[in-house]
């Protein structure tokens, strides 16, 4: 069964403060993402990456960070958490680049205060 | 404008009853994928369909590439249907992200 496990689940954090979300996938999978969803909205792509030590820009970059230190593990990380940053964020795996089908995780709700 | 647009925005049924979401591409595409995303939930991939039709259950997706569109029809709804659908497509040019739309909030009656 494929899996892809997020945490923490949920996150409060101050404004100003630095945030790390980290991604876990048992898949196998070269290609991750990391999603974020607004209210009411669809999904935006933040940042991917589709082999260990190296990631590439999605749409929304700014303010935003990724570390890919194995194949395995993907982190999104806000150096200076804003307001505006308050969302649910989603990591995904493929197999193959934007094809195929995305194995998502559960989500991480973060409120930056 | 959005690439993606995803109609109705909300639908409530009542159980039993068959529903039709529907997805728009301003753009020509390459293949698209219907998603189900449970309330406060993570998404799962219900259909890859980058052309024809697909069925599962009771879910059949339609997608007609020439006509920019795909279809999601659920037959018989049920309780537990209840969540959000959302349509993705990769675009036939340029980038191969995905692009999502808004989705579809069903609500299914008892």
């Amino acid at each position: 069964e494929a899996a892809v496990t997020q945490s923490p689940r949920s996150k409060v954090a101050v404004t100003g403060g630095k945030v790390t979300l980290s991604c876990h996938q048992t898949n196998n999978h070269d290609y991750m993402y990391w999603y974020r969803q607004d209210t009411g909205h669809g999904l935006r792509l933040i940042h991917y990456s589709y082999v260990a030590d190296s990631t590439e820009k999605g749409d929304i970059p700014d303010g935003y960070k990724a570390s890919r230190p194995s194949q395995e593990n993907f982190s999104l990380i806000l150096e200076l958490a804003s307001l505006s940053q308050t969302a649910v964020y989603f990591c995904a795996s493929s197999d193959i680049l934007g094809e195929n089908t995305l194995y998502f995780g559960a989500g991480t709700r973060l409120s930056v205060l | 404008g959005q690439q993606v647009q995803q109609s109705p925005t909300s639908l409530v049924l009542q159980e039993g009853e068959n529903a039709e979401l529907q997805c728009n591409f301003s753009t020509s595409l390459n293949s698209m994928q219907w998603f189900y995303q449970r309330p406060g939930g993570s998404l799962i991939s219900v259909f890859y369909n980058p052309s024809g039709t697909k069925q599962s259950g009771r879910l059949t997706s339609t997608t007609v590439i020439k006509e920019r569109r795909s279809s999601l029809h659920i037959s018989s709804s049920q309780i537990t249907d209840s969540g959000t659908y959302l349509c993705a497509m990769v675009a036939s040019s340029g980038s191969w992200q995905l692009i999502f739309g808004s989705g579809t909030q069903l609500t299914v009656m008892p």
